[in-house]
């Protein structure tokens, strides 16, 4: 069965330190895989896309990485401000079913 | 541009009783989705309709019923609610259905059914 599993389910860091966010996935043929943010209360809104050849792509202070090989990804998240509170989701394209398939997300929470 | 937008934002419903979830959408989108989002578990899609005029079942549509009124409008329709039917619900939609298209997702609508 084509599973997306995230770690940890929930993280809380202070203002201004690093994190990052773990997905594994079992998912194929893989196609692309996405970060979503989903703000408390709100619907998710992508972050970045990975394809199969990509290894790291950047959106601000925010970095995904792909390993296609051990099938895992990371979003590395620098200087951490408060807007960050949010939940993360790893999202995995099935190309075959050409269906998304949702990790559980991470919840995670700055504090000042 | 509102992007995606949904109504109502919040309902309660007791069990038996129907409700008509709206979405609509002005991003000139082909494809529409409805997803259902539960604590500890990952987004599930229940319907979706490619393109204007088509619809098809998603992983779990029972208990659902959808229409694609327009290109712009997609909704999502409870006969019967149940209990197992709480949960919080989002539109979403994308220019095509491909792996490689970004949905872009509504606020949600919060459903409480007793």
């Amino acid at each position: 069965k084509n599973q997306v599993e995230q770690s940890p389910q929930s993280l809380i860091i202070l203002e201004g330190k690093n994190c990052t966010l773990q997905c594994n996935y079992t998912v194929s043929p893989f196609s692309n895989l996405r970060w979503y943010k989903q703000d408390t209360g709100r619907g998710p809104v992508s972050l970045t896309i990975m394809t199969f050849s990509e290894n790291t792509k950047s959106n601000g202070r925010y970095t995904a990485t792909l390993d296609a090989d051990t099938k895992q990804s990371s979003l590395h998240i620098t200087a951490s401000q408060l807007s960050d509170s949010a939940s993360y989701i790893c999202v995995v394209s099935d190309w075959g079913a050409q269906k998304l398939v949702f990790g559980q997300g991470t919840r995670l929470t700055i504090n000042p | 541009n509102a992007g995606v937008t949904q109504t109502p934002k919040f309902q309660v419903l007791k069990t038996g009783q129907s409700m008509t979830l709206q979405c609509a959408q002005d991003m000139n989108h082909n494809s529409m989705y409805w997803y259902r989002q539960d604590p500890g578990m990952g987004l599930r899609l229940i319907y979706y309709s490619a393109s204007e005029g088509t619809t098809d079942k998603g992983e779990v549509p029972n208990g659902y019923n959808v229409s694609r009124l327009n290109k712009r409008e997609f909704s999502l329709r409870l006969e019967s609610a149940a209990p197992s039917q709480t949960s919080v619900y989002f539109c979403a939609s994308s220019y095509y259905r491909g792996s490689g298209e970004t949905q872009y997702f509504g606020p949600g609508t919060r459903l409480l059914v007793l």
